[in-house]
């Protein structure tokens, strides 16, 4: 079964540093997204994104994402300056877009700002 | 907006036990309501759907049951196994939003089974 892939799977970095995480979906979706989890608490969205554009941002989300969907299967989260609270746990997932299709996760980039 | 809400764990059981892990949401639409499960140090899997009120979602033994007049979602499994040890995330995606239908969980359930 296809599947969305991330790497790094564990990503360490000093704070103030940018980071890049990295997401193939699944081929033919349509629809993409990132999530992220800090230790022990609820899973968040962050972003949604369809046809070369941001569909749908949170208040979590701001002008230090980014996304971007460089050729036609990596899908990236960029953090420009990281901060120590965004040390969390990135999901990736995409969607075929139908309607009520679900959502396919990766196993996830465990992001640790020190 | 919407939400949703779901039992805090842990919840510890023993093998063969009967489980069940409440869940309730809020939506201004008519939401498809999932069930996540995560393994230990693996992402998130869908276990089961419903789209619709009175729809029923299965999968490896577990059901959970769209209750419109009692906004609830809530998953059981008749005799649950070591292997079922995951966290469980209830989760609701509105078509109401953008197209890119978002999903929204709930804080999820840490389930541990005892052999």
């Amino acid at each position: 079964e296809p599947e969305v892939t991330q790497t790094p799977s564990h990503q360490v970095t000093q704070m103030g540093q940018e980071v890049i995480l990295r997401c193939v979906p699944i081929s033919n979706h349509l629809y993409f997204y990132w999530y992220r989890q800090i230790l022990g608490q609820k899973v968040e969205f962050l972003v949604s994104f369809y046809n070369n554009e941001i569909s749908e941002k949170s208040e979590i989300f701001d002008d230090q994402f980014s996304v971007e969907r460089p050729d036609g299967s990596n899908f990236t989260l960029k953090i420009r300056s990281t901060k120590l609270e965004d040390s969390a746990m990135y999901f990736c997932a995409s969607s075929g877009g139908q309607f009520n299709s679900p959502l396919h996760f990766g196993n996830g980039t465990r992001l640790t700002v020190t | 907006g919407d939400s949703v809400t779901q039992m805090e764990g842990p919840v510890t059981l023993s093998e063969e036990a009967f489980l069940t892990i409440n869940c309730t949401y809020t939506a201004t639409g008519y939401p498809s309501l999932f069930w996540y499960v995560q393994y230990p140090g693996e992402g998130l899997q869908l276990l089961l759907k419903a789209t619709k009120a009175d729809d029923k979602g299965s999968n490896k033994g577990f059901e959970a049951t769209y209750r419109k007049e009692t906004t609830s979602f809530h998953l059981e499994k008749g005799s649950v196994q070591v292997s079922d040890s995951a966290v469980y995330f209830c989760a609701l995606s509105d078509p109401g939003y953008s197209s890119a239908s978002k999903i929204i969980f709930g804080s999820g359930t840490r389930l541990s089974i005892r052999p």
